[in-house]
């Protein structure tokens, strides 16, 4: 199916494990997005790509790591995950011509 | 601050108007969003409006930028309970530069009394 797609939806995982969480696309748009959602603080980006092999970091980048191998593809990785971490996920890609971002549906990640 | 402003709030009657306000803080934003979040769901572009505008108007939603104030509103006609929703103020600080992060505003919970 065409459009952005997210995934685990939910993880619960402990303090101190590695989490990758998955985000692909189909509109080949060059700009992806990673950001976090969290009561009382709205949407903070976290990291954001321009295209392939490029990233560049958002208001709240530390403690994550993103690749961007392929254009459709965008993962964000907890390298040690934190209570703190507990959230949900957004990805999103943008339309270049008009800044529009589309927005997959989340995943909620819970850290014990 | 280099926040959006937007109120937490806004309960009406069914068959109302909504109003929902926000403020940004770029002048020089290219682009302004509304969003809309359904509980469980991502976020659903409901309409943008170019910075040379002051008004879109798109079936039961209208739009009102009035950019000397640096304040966005959006109209919902007639509300619905299916309106029932977060709804999210954006605006892009980095216009056609390539890359295009977002800023929203901490959302308003739009609730519809039956």
């Amino acid at each position: 199916d065409a459009g952005i797609t997210q995934s685990p939806r939910y993880k619960i995982t402990e303090t101190g494990r590695q989490v990758t969480l998955m985000c692909h696309q189909t509109w080949s748009h060059s700009y992806m997005f990673w950001y976090r959602q969290d009561l009382g603080h709205g949407l903070r980006l976290i990291y954001y790509s321009a295209a392939a092999d490029i990233t560049d970091k958002g208001e709240v980048p530390d403690g994550y790591v993103v690749s961007r191998s392929k254009t459709e593809n965008f993962p964000l990785t907890l390298e040690s995950a934190t209570r703190s971490q507990t959230s949900v996920y957004f990805c999103a890609s943008s339309d270049s011509e008009t800044d529009t971002q589309y927005f997959g549906p989340g995943t909620r990640l819970t850290v014990l | 601050g280099e926040d959006v402003e937007q109120s937490l709030f806004l309960s009406v009657r069914e068959g109302d108007s909504s109003v929902i306000n926000c403020t940004y803080t770029d002048s020089s934003s290219t682009y302004l969003y509304w969003y809309k979040q359904e509980p469980g769901a991502g976020l659903q572009l409901l309409t943008y409006i170019f910075s040379n505008m002051d008004m879109k108007q798109d079936q039961r939603l209208t739009v009102l930028l009035n950019k000397k104030d640096k304040h966005l509103s959006l109209r919902i006609a007639d509300t619905q309970t299916g309106d029932s929703a977060i709804y999210f103020c954006a605006e892009s600080r980095y216009p056609n530069s390539g890359n295009t992060p977002l800023v929203f505003g901490k959302g308003t919970r739009l609730s519809v009394i039956a």
